[in-house]
């Protein structure tokens, strides 16, 4: 499975739009990528998933670009429900297990 | 509907005790997971199974851990003798079938003392 390398923490503030940016040089060919939220005390939900250009649904969009060596998690319009440990996770669609890095914890400020 | 749901939620244990978690899954759910994850890390597979059938164990760190699902559903993940480095809190997971479609439970917080 590739590894993924994402910021330790990013700080924000309401009403911005956030982009978390993960790197996967290693990514294999079919590897999709995905991205999971948790928030204190809870079980990791997932966000969303893609495998190439852009992916949007009602809670955040994906941009991959051509190489897929990279993707962004982009969060618009945060607000303070937001905060939370955003994973970027690398794997084939039918891998048994899931691969988490320590995540970007976000914060958003009032 | 339901969501997966584990018991205990919390759980202290004096170093050297047995203890079992216990995971329901959401139901029909044909594939289940397990994870542990320590303070400021990510979640760590620990195993797998696909109804009954346990196929891979390869993330569970020694063998005073256990886990099983003998109808399908329900499954219990067991520590003996507990140590120290086992404190952390254990998530279990359930999908129809593939990774991606993980659905989390909230886990449950083993301390050990």
């Amino acid at each position: 499975l590739a590894k993924t390398t994402q910021p330790i923490s990013m700080d924000s503030y309401e009403g911005q739009e956030v982009n978390i940016t993960c790197s996967h040089n290693n990514i294999a060919t079919n590897d999709y990528i995905t991205w999971y939220q948790q928030f204190p005390s809870q079980g990791p939900r997932f966000i969303i998933q893609g495998y190439k250009t852009k992916v949007t649904n009602e809670v955040a969009s994906l941009f991959i670009p051509a190489d897929r060596k990279s993707s962004t998690l982009s969060l618009p319009r945060v607000s303070l429900s937001d905060t939370a440990v955003y994973y970027c996770l690398v794997g084939a669609y039918n891998t048994d297990k899931l691969i988490f890095g320590t995540g970007t914890r976000l914060q958003v400020f009032p | 509907g339901a969501g997966v749901s584990q018991s205990p939620r919390y759980k202290v244990a004096k170093r050297g005790q047995d203890v079992a978690l216990r995971c329901d899954p959401i139901s029909g759910h044909v594939s289940l997971f397990w994870y542990q994850q320590a303070l400021g890390q990510g979640p760590e597979f620990l195993t797998y199974f696909q109804n009954e059938a346990q196929l891979d164990k390869s993330g569970l760190p020694s063998d005073r851990f256990f886990a099983e699902r003998p109808e399908g559903s329900v499954s219990t993940l067991k520590i003996q003798r507990t140590q120290q480095e086992d404190s952390a809190v254990y998530l279990c997971a359930s999908s129809l079938g593939g990774s991606f479609g993980q659905y989390f439970g909230p886990g449950t917080r083993l301390t050990v003392t």
